[in-house]
Formats: C-alpha cells, structure tokens, sequence
C-alpha cells in the first residue's frame, strides 16, 4: 500500500509568492489532517477533515492559509501571501477513524519562504 | 485544556544503554496515548500505541512503552540503544468523544554516543 504522498517534497520560494502543497491520503482513510512542525512552536494541527469536509480549522494561523479537499484522494494547503514566518515543514496526515486507528504521516513539505 | 508534556528536550545516551522517554498527559479521562518517532528529513513513524487493557504495550524496533494512570504517563523504553534510534521522539495523545485529533508533546531529541 503506497503511503501518504506528498508534494512538493521541498520548496523554496520569495515572499509573497502563492505557495500550493499537495496531499493523497491513504485509500479509504476518511479523515486527513494538515500538521505545520518549527523548531519553536513543535508540531502543530492546521486543519483536520472527515469524508472531505473541514471539522476544525481551528489552527490555522490567519487568512493567508486555507485548505481544500476537493475528494477523497485529494487536499491542498494554500498559503497566499507567503511570509518567512510561514518557514516550516507541513505534514499530511490521514487515517480511518482516530484516534483508535493509527494516524499516518507523509514525509512532508519542506517550505522556506525568503 | 488536555496537554502533553515531554519534559527532556534532548537526551544522550551511550549505545548499548538503557534508555527511558518521559511523557505526561493532562486530561480528566483515560485517553488514546502513542509514541512516533522521526528520523531527520523523515515524517512521523508510529512506534507503538495504548488504548486500553495491558498498560505495558509492545511497539516496533524493540520499544515498549507503560502506561500509568495514577502518574497521568506513559514512558517510552528501549533496554538496549542502537545507533540508529538516534532520531526525535514524540509523544501524542488522542481523546474519544468525537476529538478525533492528536495533540503532540514538543519532542525528545535523542543522540546516541557510540
């Protein structure tokens, strides 16, 4: 069974600049989460979804970020505009009914925004 | 507010040691408790979990992990260090009731010494 994917893997980009990360959970797996981790502030929950609809976005930091899940196989985080604060590297996350299933983890996004 | 609590930041140990990782949980009920570990550039590996019955759970790559109600923990154990655990560790715990997400504890960085 293929994991959670990830796109891009890394990116850099200027500040300002729109920044798309890209997520496939695993199939059959009806929620997915999106994690930012930094060095100060750890691991932190963006946004979760259960069967594609947001549940609690809660974490989101502001405005700027918003989160998509357009099907099952499919979510995206948008970060617009993009801040050198928004440095991080941000998880996909899916699993079937947590917390008695396992959470699975994607490698990860690695953003740096300069 | 439920909380996780990892209180070392960073541990070093000498391959062969022993090892133990502390972890502590705010909350008013018995909640579902795991340990991920990451390796550097790598997402977030499930180790092991707890959700009721035995309180000593037996994970992946040698670890186990005890949970105590009466101390609101749940340590991560290892009897012999290998060179390879050298990576972070977390702890997170989840709560049923419909809170289907996981809260993080900020993380033990650990190194091993060969």
């Amino acid at each position: 069974d293929a994991g959670v994917i990830q796109s891009p893997r890394h990116e850099v980009t200027e500040m300002g600049q729109e920044v798309t990360l890209r997520c496939k959970p695993i199939s059959g797996h009806d929620y997915l989460f999106w994690y930012r981790q930094t060095m100060m502030r750890g691991l932190e929950l963006l946004i979760y979804f259960n069967n594609n609809v947001p549940i609690d976005d809660s974490g989101m930091p502001e405005d700027r970020f918003s989160a998509k899940m357009p099907n099952a196989s499919f979510s995206t985080l948008k970060i617009q505009p993009s801040e050198p604060r928004d440095s991080a590297v941000y998880f996909c996350a899916s699993s079937r009914d947590p917390p008695g299933n396992t959470i699975y983890f994607g490698e990860g996004s690695w953003l740096t925004v300069v | 507010a439920q909380s996780v609590t990892q209180p070392d930041i960073h541990i070093t140990v000498s391959e062969g040691a022993s090892l133990e990782l502390r972890c502590n949980y705010s909350y008013g009920a018995t909640p579902y408790l795991f340990w991920y570990v990451q390796s550097p550039g790598q997402g977030l590996q499930l180790l092991l979990k707890y959700f009721s019955g035995d309180t000593l759970v037996q994970g992946i790559k040698g670890f186990e992990a005890e949970f105590k109600r009466s101390q609101s923990s749940f340590n991560l154990r290892k009897p012999s260090v290998h060179w390879s655990d050298a990576a972070e560790y977390f702890c997170a715990v989840g709560f049923s009731g419909g809170y289907n997400k996981l809260i993080f504890g900020a993380g033990t960085r650990l190194a091993v010494h060969p």
